[in-house]
């Protein structure tokens, strides 16, 4: 059971470029998100979906684009990649209606654009 | 909206106690959680408060006061391994509604 998995670890980017972070889990959760996490900072939520064909704009959407085509995957798009961009990026999923409705987080991506 | 609110940084002795306190102002409520990242690392849930009091497990406590509006982690015989961020995050009322992260404690535990 690998939970949630996260593509690629690391990146560097320069200005301009574009790449998608990709996440799949395994545990049939409904509930998908991705959050942006700066150094001292908190988690923020970038987007979410509650299911297959259905995202949602979260605290800090400028600049990412998302897609939930299955329940296993929520890959994260960044079109014009900026120095603002660079953070680490986790993913991470949970079960609708689940007894405490626990995160289950991905490794981390670590985005550095250039 | 919502607010939380942790202190930034805290240090404590090895085996000693320690009280992370946590302060929100939310539109809505329904349930806190703490979670605990290593440096480098991933979150990982450490408890999950909904209903006013004590939930003990293990070596860690969480308190929830909703009244108040607060909440705090309780960290017994502190060990080195202890020393990570730890995150306070809400969730208002809605089922769908994503977790709202405070900016976390970074405890430092010394000998």
């Amino acid at each position: 059971n690998a939970g949630v998995t996260q593509t690629p670890k690391f990146r560097i980017l320069k200005i301009g470029q574009s790449m998608t972070l990709q996440c799949t889990q395994d545990m049939n959760h409904n509930y998908m998100y991705w959050y942006r996490q700066d150094p001292g900072m908190g988690l923020k939520l970038i987007y979410y979906s509650v299911g297959a064909g259905i995202t949602d704009k979260g605290e800090v959407p400028n600049g990412y684009n998302v897609s939930r085509s299955t329940t296993e995957d929520f890959p994260l798009r960044l079109e014009l990649a900026a120095p603002s961009q660079t953070s680490v990026y986790f993913c991470a999923s949970r079960l609708a209606g689940g007894n405490t409705g626990e995160l289950f987080f991905g490794e981390g991506s670590r985005l550095t654009v250039l | 909206g919502q607010n939380i609110d942790q202190p930034t940084e805290m240090t404590a002795t090895e085996g000693a106690i320690v009280q992370i306190n946590c302060t929100y102002q939310t539109s809505g409520f329904n349930g806190l959680f703490w979670y605990q990242q290593h440096a480098g690392e991933a979150p990982t849930f450490l408890s999950y408060n909904v209903l006013d009091g004590l939930e003990e497990k293990g070596r860690f406590s969480s308190f929830l006061s909703r009244s108040k509006g607060y909440s705090y982690l309780l960290l017994k015989e502190l060990q080195m391994k202890d020393s990570a961020s730890y995150l306070c995050a809400v969730r208002s009322p809605s089922g769908n509604t994503p977790l709202v992260f405070g900016k976390g404690t970074r405890l430092s535990v010394i000998a």
